[in-house]
């Protein structure tokens, strides 16, 4: 079974359009992080955020916000106002800590393009 | 640029091969990760280091090794190449001053391996 599953593939909006990416993790941990990170067509993997488990507040940071929702184990992702510069793979990721270190866990991505 | 450098940048070669991928991690930053990206198994946490220790383990190989190094650079070493080794191998690294692993994580430009 997956450990974070990203149910949509690729998704499509015309800029100024607001997208929220979804994000569902499954642990059995009561510690744990979750984090989003950006692939660009470049390739390279950018971090945006990192919650620990107990921190259930919303964050904004500029056009990006994320709501973080325990009871439906739920880490979405919403970019308001997209531009073209947003089109990107976006990743969720789960960090469980164990005695032999911490291990980590991907969603297959969102592809999303943001059409001018 | 996130600080984090890894050579060569492009690899290409021959099953049953062996290769060496290095990784330099940002200034001060004393835990290396290493994580394997291909189309069939999506992003994946290999290895983690810190402080020239082994520190978690995750779907890796026993084809594969990994080592930190006194000046904290880490190689990633694969053996007995075969195709399905092809794949982008992303590098990222962290200060880990308490946890290790549920830190910030910086990736570098990856490193993409072809095996023919």
């Amino acid at each position: 079974a997956q450990k974070v599953t990203q149910a949509q593939t690729e998704i499509s909006v015309v800029e100024k359009e607001d997208v929220t990416l979804d994000c569902v993790y499954e642990t059995r941990d009561t510690t744990y992080y979750l984090f989003w990170y950006k692939q660009p067509p470049s390739g390279e993997l950018v971090f945006l955020i990192r919650r620990n488990s107990f921190d259930e507040q919303n964050e904004i940071s500029g056009r990006y916000s994320w709501n973080f929702q325990k009871s439906t184990s739920s880490f979405n992702f919403t970019i308001t106002a997209s531009q073209v510069v947003d089109s990107a793979v976006y990743f969720c990721a789960l960090s469980e800590m164990r005695n032999t270190g911490n291990q980590f866990y991907f969603g297959t991505g969102t592809s999303l393009t943001v059409i001018p | 640029d996130s600080g984090v450098t890894q050579t060569p940048k492009h690899l290409i070669t021959a099953t049953g091969q062996r290769v060496t991928l290095r990784c330099s991690p940002r200034s001060g930053d004393l835990s290396v990760y290493w994580y394997q990206q291909s189309l069939d198994q999506g992003l994946q946490f290999l290895i983690q280091y810190y402080n020239g220790e082994e520190r978690a383990k995750g779907n890796i190989l026993e084809r594969f090794s990994a080592q930190q190094f006194p000046d904290l650079h880490s190689e990633l070493n694969l053996s007995s190449l075969e195709l399905g080794d092809s794949a982008l191998y992303f590098c990222a690294s962290s200060v880990a001053l308490k946890q290790p692993g549920t830190d910030t994580q910086y990736f570098g430009p990856g490193t993409r391996l072809t095996v023919l």
